[in-house]
Protein backbone atom coordinates (compact mmCIF):
# COMPACT_ATOMS: atom_id res chain seq x y z
CA UNK A 1 0.00 0.00 0.00
CA UNK A 2 1.95 3.03 -1.26
CA UNK A 3 1.53 6.49 1.29
CA UNK A 4 -1.36 8.90 0.17
CA UNK A 5 0.83 11.98 -1.38
CA UNK A 6 0.97 15.30 0.75
CA UNK A 7 2.83 18.40 -0.23
CA UNK A 8 5.99 18.58 1.79
CA UNK A 9 5.45 21.81 2.50
CA UNK A 10 2.68 24.77 3.03
CA UNK A 11 3.37 28.39 4.41
CA UNK A 12 0.98 31.30 5.22
CA UNK A 13 0.71 34.01 7.36
CA UNK A 14 -1.29 34.86 10.55
CA UNK A 15 -4.62 35.56 10.28
CA UNK A 16 -4.33 33.94 6.74
CA UNK A 17 -6.37 30.46 5.75
CA UNK A 18 -3.99 27.62 4.03
CA UNK A 19 -5.19 24.52 2.80
CA UNK A 20 -3.28 21.09 2.77
CA UNK A 21 -4.11 18.47 0.23
CA UNK A 22 -4.07 14.35 0.41
CA UNK A 23 -4.14 12.58 -2.73
CA UNK A 24 -4.96 8.83 -2.44
CA UNK A 25 -6.55 6.37 -5.55
CA UNK A 26 -10.07 5.09 -5.68
CA UNK A 27 -8.71 1.96 -3.16
CA UNK A 28 -8.40 4.36 -0.23
CA UNK A 29 -9.39 8.15 -0.34
CA UNK A 30 -11.50 7.71 -3.22
CA UNK A 31 -13.27 4.89 -2.05
CA UNK A 32 -14.07 5.28 1.69
CA UNK A 33 -15.28 8.58 3.62
CA UNK A 34 -12.73 7.21 6.44
CA UNK A 35 -10.65 9.91 6.01
CA UNK A 36 -8.73 11.53 8.98
CA UNK A 37 -6.04 14.14 9.80
CA UNK A 38 -3.62 14.75 12.55
CA UNK A 39 -1.17 17.64 13.87
CA UNK A 40 2.02 16.63 15.58
CA UNK A 41 4.21 19.31 17.33
CA UNK A 42 8.08 17.48 17.54
CA UNK A 43 8.78 14.98 20.14
CA UNK A 44 5.43 14.86 21.01
CA UNK A 45 2.54 12.28 19.95
CA UNK A 46 0.00 13.04 17.45
CA UNK A 47 -3.42 14.53 17.69
CA UNK A 48 -6.33 14.17 16.04
CA UNK A 49 -7.95 16.97 14.08
CA UNK A 50 -11.16 15.43 11.66
CA UNK A 51 -11.96 12.32 11.34
CA UNK A 52 -14.52 10.57 8.63
CA UNK A 53 -13.32 13.60 6.33
CA UNK A 54 -15.41 16.82 8.13
CA UNK A 55 -15.83 15.26 11.66
CA UNK A 56 -13.96 17.30 14.53
CA UNK A 57 -13.26 15.73 18.05
CA UNK A 58 -14.82 17.26 20.70
CA UNK A 59 -12.20 19.86 22.30
CA UNK A 60 -10.70 20.05 18.26
CA UNK A 61 -11.03 24.13 17.27
CA UNK A 62 -13.20 24.79 14.21
CA UNK A 63 -10.60 26.41 12.39
CA UNK A 64 -10.08 23.21 11.39
CA UNK A 65 -11.98 21.65 8.76
CA UNK A 66 -12.21 18.83 6.19
CA UNK A 67 -13.21 17.80 2.93
CA UNK A 68 -12.66 15.28 -0.22
CA UNK A 69 -13.67 15.24 -3.53
CA UNK A 70 -12.68 12.22 -5.43
CA UNK A 71 -9.23 10.64 -4.57
CA UNK A 72 -8.23 13.70 -3.22
CA UNK A 73 -9.21 15.43 0.93
CA UNK A 74 -8.36 18.40 1.68
CA UNK A 75 -7.52 19.86 5.41
CA UNK A 76 -7.83 23.94 5.96
CA UNK A 77 -7.04 25.77 8.68
CA UNK A 78 -8.39 29.04 8.95
CA UNK A 79 -6.99 32.08 11.16
CA UNK A 80 -3.59 30.76 10.96
CA UNK A 81 -2.24 31.51 14.40
CA UNK A 82 2.01 30.92 15.43
CA UNK A 83 0.97 27.56 17.42
CA UNK A 84 -0.09 25.94 14.19
CA UNK A 85 3.12 25.68 12.64
CA UNK A 86 3.73 22.22 12.90
CA UNK A 87 3.45 18.86 11.02
CA UNK A 88 0.17 17.73 9.42
CA UNK A 89 -0.68 13.78 8.32
CA UNK A 90 -3.68 12.67 6.50
CA UNK A 91 -4.54 8.75 6.75
CA UNK A 92 -7.35 6.89 5.13
CA UNK A 93 -9.12 3.44 5.05
CA UNK A 94 -8.23 1.22 2.32
CA UNK A 95 -9.87 -1.46 0.54
CA UNK A 96 -7.25 -4.23 1.89
CA UNK A 97 -9.07 -3.66 5.74
CA UNK A 98 -5.76 -1.70 6.63
CA UNK A 99 -4.77 2.43 6.97
CA UNK A 100 -2.48 4.55 4.95
CA UNK A 101 -0.91 7.94 6.22
CA UNK A 102 0.16 10.29 4.03
CA UNK A 103 4.35 11.20 3.90
CA UNK A 104 3.40 14.45 5.98
CA UNK A 105 3.35 18.13 5.60
CA UNK A 106 5.10 21.02 7.16
CA UNK A 107 3.82 23.79 8.10
CA UNK A 108 5.01 27.16 8.44
CA UNK A 109 3.58 30.19 9.69
CA UNK A 110 5.34 33.48 8.23
CA UNK B 1 -7.43 10.92 32.77
CA UNK B 2 -7.45 9.23 29.53
CA UNK B 3 -4.03 7.89 29.44
CA UNK B 4 -2.21 4.99 27.21
CA UNK B 5 1.39 3.95 28.18
CA UNK B 6 3.88 2.23 26.12
CA UNK B 7 6.67 -0.17 27.72
CA UNK B 8 8.47 -3.16 26.41
CA UNK B 9 10.63 -0.79 23.64
CA UNK B 10 14.74 -1.47 23.72
CA UNK B 11 17.54 -2.87 21.29
CA UNK B 12 17.49 -6.21 19.74
CA UNK B 13 19.57 -7.71 17.22
CA UNK B 14 18.26 -8.38 14.19
CA UNK B 15 16.03 -11.65 13.70
CA UNK B 16 15.56 -11.28 17.46
CA UNK B 17 11.88 -10.41 19.17
CA UNK B 18 10.17 -7.69 21.72
CA UNK B 19 6.62 -7.50 22.82
CA UNK B 20 5.44 -4.10 23.69
CA UNK B 21 2.60 -3.44 25.98
CA UNK B 22 0.09 -0.53 25.99
CA UNK B 23 -1.27 0.13 29.54
CA UNK B 24 -5.01 1.71 29.72
CA UNK B 25 -6.78 3.80 31.68
CA UNK B 26 -9.38 6.38 32.17
CA UNK B 27 -11.38 4.88 29.93
CA UNK B 28 -13.42 1.60 28.97
CA UNK B 29 -10.64 0.27 27.10
CA UNK B 30 -12.27 -3.40 26.04
CA UNK B 31 -14.96 -0.73 23.96
CA UNK B 32 -12.66 0.42 21.66
CA UNK B 33 -10.63 -0.90 18.62
CA UNK B 34 -6.63 -0.20 19.02
CA UNK B 35 -4.26 0.21 16.77
CA UNK B 36 -0.34 0.53 16.90
CA UNK B 37 1.45 2.94 14.80
CA UNK B 38 5.28 3.56 14.59
CA UNK B 39 7.42 6.38 13.31
CA UNK B 40 11.27 6.58 12.69
CA UNK B 41 12.26 10.04 14.29
CA UNK B 42 11.82 12.64 11.65
CA UNK B 43 10.04 10.73 9.39
CA UNK B 44 6.43 10.16 8.90
CA UNK B 45 3.89 7.83 10.73
CA UNK B 46 3.22 4.75 9.58
CA UNK B 47 0.47 2.24 10.54
CA UNK B 48 1.24 -1.20 11.96
CA UNK B 49 -1.92 -3.14 12.89
CA UNK B 50 -5.19 -2.84 14.88
CA UNK B 51 -7.47 -4.83 16.49
CA UNK B 52 -10.89 -4.87 17.75
CA UNK B 53 -12.41 -5.45 21.07
CA UNK B 54 -12.86 -8.69 21.16
CA UNK B 55 -9.66 -9.85 19.11
CA UNK B 56 -11.94 -11.46 16.51
CA UNK B 57 -10.81 -8.74 14.12
CA UNK B 58 -6.85 -8.11 13.40
CA UNK B 59 -5.27 -6.02 10.56
CA UNK B 60 -1.68 -5.96 9.91
CA UNK B 61 0.71 -3.47 7.40
CA UNK B 62 2.18 -5.87 4.29
CA UNK B 63 5.74 -4.80 5.67
CA UNK B 64 5.09 -6.54 9.21
CA UNK B 65 2.16 -9.57 8.42
CA UNK B 66 3.53 -12.51 9.68
CA UNK B 67 5.96 -10.98 11.87
CA UNK B 68 3.76 -9.13 14.39
CA UNK B 69 0.68 -10.24 16.36
CA UNK B 70 -1.26 -7.38 18.07
CA UNK B 71 -3.39 -8.86 20.90
CA UNK B 72 -5.21 -7.54 24.44
CA UNK B 73 -6.22 -8.37 27.39
CA UNK B 74 -9.32 -6.66 28.63
CA UNK B 75 -9.49 -7.91 32.38
CA UNK B 76 -5.61 -6.25 32.36
CA UNK B 77 -6.68 -3.18 30.18
CA UNK B 78 -3.51 -3.73 28.45
CA UNK B 79 -2.75 -3.98 24.00
CA UNK B 80 -0.02 -5.90 23.13
CA UNK B 81 2.26 -6.26 20.25
CA UNK B 82 4.58 -9.31 19.44
CA UNK B 83 7.30 -8.49 17.29
CA UNK B 84 9.22 -11.83 15.74
CA UNK B 85 12.36 -11.57 13.14
CA UNK B 86 13.08 -8.02 13.68
CA UNK B 87 14.44 -6.70 11.08
CA UNK B 88 16.74 -2.81 10.84
CA UNK B 89 14.15 -1.14 9.14
CA UNK B 90 11.02 -1.76 11.86
CA UNK B 91 13.59 0.75 14.08
CA UNK B 92 11.44 3.28 14.98
CA UNK B 93 9.10 4.86 17.72
CA UNK B 94 6.05 2.65 18.51
CA UNK B 95 2.62 4.16 19.49
CA UNK B 96 -0.39 2.56 20.88
CA UNK B 97 -3.83 4.57 20.20
CA UNK B 98 -7.50 4.19 20.69
CA UNK B 99 -10.08 4.61 17.51
CA UNK B 100 -11.95 7.99 18.35
CA UNK B 101 -15.54 6.51 19.17
CA UNK B 102 -16.24 3.01 20.58
CA UNK B 103 -17.94 -0.28 19.84
CA UNK B 104 -16.79 0.76 15.72
CA UNK B 105 -13.62 1.25 14.13
CA UNK B 106 -13.60 4.52 12.41
CA UNK B 107 -9.95 4.12 11.36
CA UNK B 108 -8.97 7.42 13.58
CA UNK B 109 -6.88 7.46 16.23
CA UNK B 110 -8.21 9.79 19.01
CA UNK B 111 -6.19 8.99 21.81
CA UNK B 112 -2.38 8.22 22.12
CA UNK B 113 0.61 6.96 24.02
CA UNK B 114 4.10 8.67 24.53
CA UNK B 115 5.64 6.01 22.57
CA UNK B 116 8.00 3.40 22.95
CA UNK B 117 11.31 3.39 21.14
CA UNK B 118 12.50 0.15 19.23
CA UNK B 119 16.06 -0.17 17.53
CA UNK B 120 17.00 -2.88 15.83
CA UNK B 121 21.03 -3.37 15.62
CA UNK B 122 23.55 -5.75 16.26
Amino acid sequence: QSALTQPASVSGSPGQSITISCTGTSSDVGGYDHVSWYQQHPGKAPKLLIYDVSKRPSGVSDRFSGSKSGNTASLAISGLLAEDETDYYCSSYTNSRTVVFGGGTKLTVL
Amino acid sequence: EVQLVESGGGLVQPGGSLRLSCAASGFTFSFYWMHWVRQVPGKGLVWVSRINSDESITSYADSVKGRFTISRDNAKNTLYLQMNSLRAEDTAVYYCASDVHPYYSYYAMDVWGQGTSVTVSS
